[in-house]
């Protein structure tokens, strides 16, 4: 059974940073892309950022680019979303998605529970 | 930027009834539109992809059509597990864009 298992949430203050992280099992974790997607009220779901299994090429949203890195460790199972100068728009519940692919998977099929990160001072 | 536009954003409805959703695309996304159920405290869960595939487990009641800018996603004989909100996402660009989502609520 797939499972995802985000970490790392939390309250920060503006121009801080954190880092996310998902712990998986269930899939040969080094086989799929990996995503992240982000949840607010008002804007709804954002797709934030991606990673590829095959060679861990990156991708994002412009919202993010510059400020926020995606990682993994196919040691550990593990996929990272290290989050720098964060802004008052970037709280949000932050879901990591599993891709339906090796490379840069734009569907994904299955998500963890999701973390909130707030960012207020 | 490719705009995902849902309609209604609410609707009420009856255990047994018949229930359509509409997610329109502000450009043309061929066949490339999935649908995603979300209960409340809870992940989005893939329902259908490619626009009228159903993930392996998902109730033979949905069903999703369409192509090019318009889709449908209508779910026969609603069951009080159905009450949720439904998303439609694009995966033909970029920018994989969501709908802003469809509460359905009992009547």
């Amino acid at each position: 059974e797939v499972h995802l298992l985000e970490s790392g949430g939390g309250l920060v203050q503006p121009g801080g940073s954190l880092r996310l992280s998902c712990a998986v099992s269930g899939f040969t974790f080094s086989s799929y892309g990996m995503s992240w997607v982000r949840q607010t009220p008002g804007k709804g779901l954002e797709w934030v950022s991606s990673i590829s299994g095959s060679d861990s090429s990156t991708y994002y949203a412009d919202s993010v680019k510059g400020r926020f890195t995606i990682s993994r460790d196919n040691s550990k199972n593990t996929l990272y979303l290290q989050m720098n100068s964060l802004r008052a728009e970037d709280t949000a519940l932050y879901y990591c998605a599993k891709g339906d692919c090796g490379g840069d998977c734009y569907l994904t099929d299955y998500w963890g529970q999701g973390t909130l990160v707030t960012v207020s001072s | 930027d490719i705009q995902m536009t849902q309609s209604p954003s609410t609707l009420s409805a009856s255990v047994g009834d018949r229930v359509t959703i509409t997610c329109r695309a502000s450009q043309s996304i061929s066949g490339s539109l999935a649908w995603f159920q979300q209960k409340p405290g809870k992940a989005p869960k893939l329902l259908i992809y490619k626009a009228s595939i159903l993930k392996s487990g998902v109730p033979s009641r949905f069903s999703g059509s369409g192509s090019g800018t318009e889709f449908t996603l209508t779910i026969n004989s609603l069951q009080p597990d159905d009450f949720a909100t439904y998303y439609c996402q694009q995966y033909n660009s970029y920018s994989r864009a969501f709908g802003q989502g469809t509460k359905v609520e009992i009547k």
